[in-house]
């Protein structure tokens, strides 16, 4: 099945700082979301982006998929940023099916 | 409009017990999947509904796991009899179409602890 790679699996920031994620895949997606799971464990959606790009206030993401890669970009963070972020995507082979990373664990000092 | 609803937020029984975990799905979304994350690892999906059959389920660990769907609204998940290594977060989710078309909406989940 298809492998998802995440990187870095922790990072900490100081509050403000900028911050990049990488997520890396092995074989042709259709679907990648973006998710934030945050302290209380619940998985927030933050995008959907099987490919280029988009913004959301502080956040954007970038897919590229001929290139099997996508980055979150999280600007000026927050304490409340703090948690796991987990890119998970779909392949052509099953197409309905999430395969999700191991996540990046952020931890946003204030 | 009203998102992905599990009840309960959190469970904590004995080992060998009964647990049911109940997922309402965003209304008019006939797509229901069940995702769990153990152990810190990373989230596995469980099983796939389309209204009220199941199309997936290769991801049910074992027959100790049902899941169920009637009339093809919301769903339970049984874990019967609930072992030490059944603990940790089901998420349920619902997409408006298959999810290479449509985003998965996941809910707040249900942290299950087996003790």
């Amino acid at each position: 099945g298809i492998q998802v790679e995440q990187s870095p699996p922790d990072l900490i920031l100081q509050e403000g700082a900028n911050s990049t994620l990488r997520c890396n895949f092995s074989d042709s997606v259709n679907n990648l979301q973006w998710f934030h799971q945050n302290p209380w464990g619940q998985l927030i959606n933050l995008f959907y982006i099987p490919s280029g790009t988009k913004q959301n206030g502080r956040l954007s993401a970038t897919t590229v998929a001929t290139e099997r890669y996508s980055l979150l970009y999280i600007s000026s963070s927050q304490t409340t940023d703090s948690g796991v972020y987990f890119c998970a995507v779909v392949s052509g082979g099953s197409n309905y099916k999430l395969t999700f990373g191991k996540g990046t664990l952020l931890t946003v000092n204030p | 409009e009203a998102g992905v609803t599990q009840f309960p937020s959190h469970s904590v029984i004995e080992k060998g017990q009964t647990v049911t975990l109940r997922c309402d799905p965003i209304s008019g979304h006939d797509n229901l999947y069940w995702y769990r994350r153990v152990m810190g690892k990373e989230i596995k999906f469980l099983l796939h509904f389309v209204k009220e059959s199941k199309q997936d389920e290769s991801g049910m660990p074992n027959n100790r796991f049902l899941a169920e769907r009637t009339g093809g609204t919301y769903s339970t998940l049984k874990v019967q009899p609930a072992e030490l290594e059944d603990s940790g977060v089901y998420f349920c989710a619902s997409s408006l179409d298959r999810s290479y078309n449509s985003p998965l909406h996941f809910g707040n989940g249900t942290r299950l602890t087996v003790t």
